[in-house]
């Protein structure tokens, strides 16, 4: 059973441009959730995606928006980005309603110069 | 704010030792608990799921949950060096719109030869 992935694995952008990450979540899992990982904040949650729907909202700036497909699919726009955007963006997806065991992709890093 | 505590470490201890992890977690009503390693540069690998008041045994590890005083726990035993990672405790808080799966800032293990 193949696990989540994500693309791409690294990326470099400049100040001010956007980016798109990409989630495939496990076969059959249809909630994902986005976190951002820094070394000084630890994993700070996103927003969570369950059946195409945004469940739950982090404390992010507007700049920072997902979406999910109907194949579960999850994509997370970061748009200006900022030098402190600079982390490990990680997307992790569960069974959703009743299945609570959420298993992470290998991240994406990103570097914001 | 609901919130995940642990001790930042490092916590060292020598190989064959018992390792204790500890985590603390503010509401009440959680039902879901859960242990995660991550290995430097690497994402969150889940290793031990708890729902229950009491121990959950899965080889070396074991994760004890106490409801009453909020309080989750990993145990090692015979500690490796190959142990050696942050250990992320990450609850389930249920939010209006679903669940919201939080973290702890990890605890960072040493296992010393």
């Amino acid at each position: 059973k193949a696990g989540v992935t994500q693309t791409p694995r690294y990326l470099i952008k400049t100040r001010g441009q956007q980016v798109t990450l990409s989630c495939s979540p496990i076969s059959g899992h249809r909630s994902v959730s986005w976190y951002q990982q820094t070394p000084g904040q630890g994993l700070q949650f996103l927003f969570e995606y369950f059946s195409e729907t945004q469940r739950n909202k982090g404390n992010f700036p507007g700049r920072f928006s997902g979406r999910q497909f109907s194949n579960s699919r999850s994509e997370m726009n970061v748009s200006t980005l900022e030098l402190g955007d600079s982390a490990l963006y990680l997307c992790a997806s569960s069974g959703g309603t009743g299945a609570t065991e959420a298993f992470f992709g290998q991240g994406t890093r990103l570097t914001v110069v | 704010q609901k919130e995940v505590e642990q001790n930042s470490g490092p916590l060292s201890v020598p190989e064959g030792a018992i390792a204790s992890l500890n985590c603390t977690y503010s509401d009440r009503v959680s039902q879901s608990f859960f242990w995660y390693r991550q290995y430097s540069g690497k994402s969150p690998e889940l290793i031990m799921s708890i729902y229950s008041n009491g121990d959950k045994e899965d080889g070396r590890f074991t994760a004890q949950l106490n409801k009453a005083s909020q309080y989750v726990s990993l145990l090692i035993r015979d500690s490796q060096p190959s142990d050696s990672a942050t250990y992320l405790c990450a609850v389930i808080y249920e939010t209006g719109g679903g669940n919201k799966l939080t973290f702890g800032t990890g605890t960072q293990l040493k296992v010393e030869l």
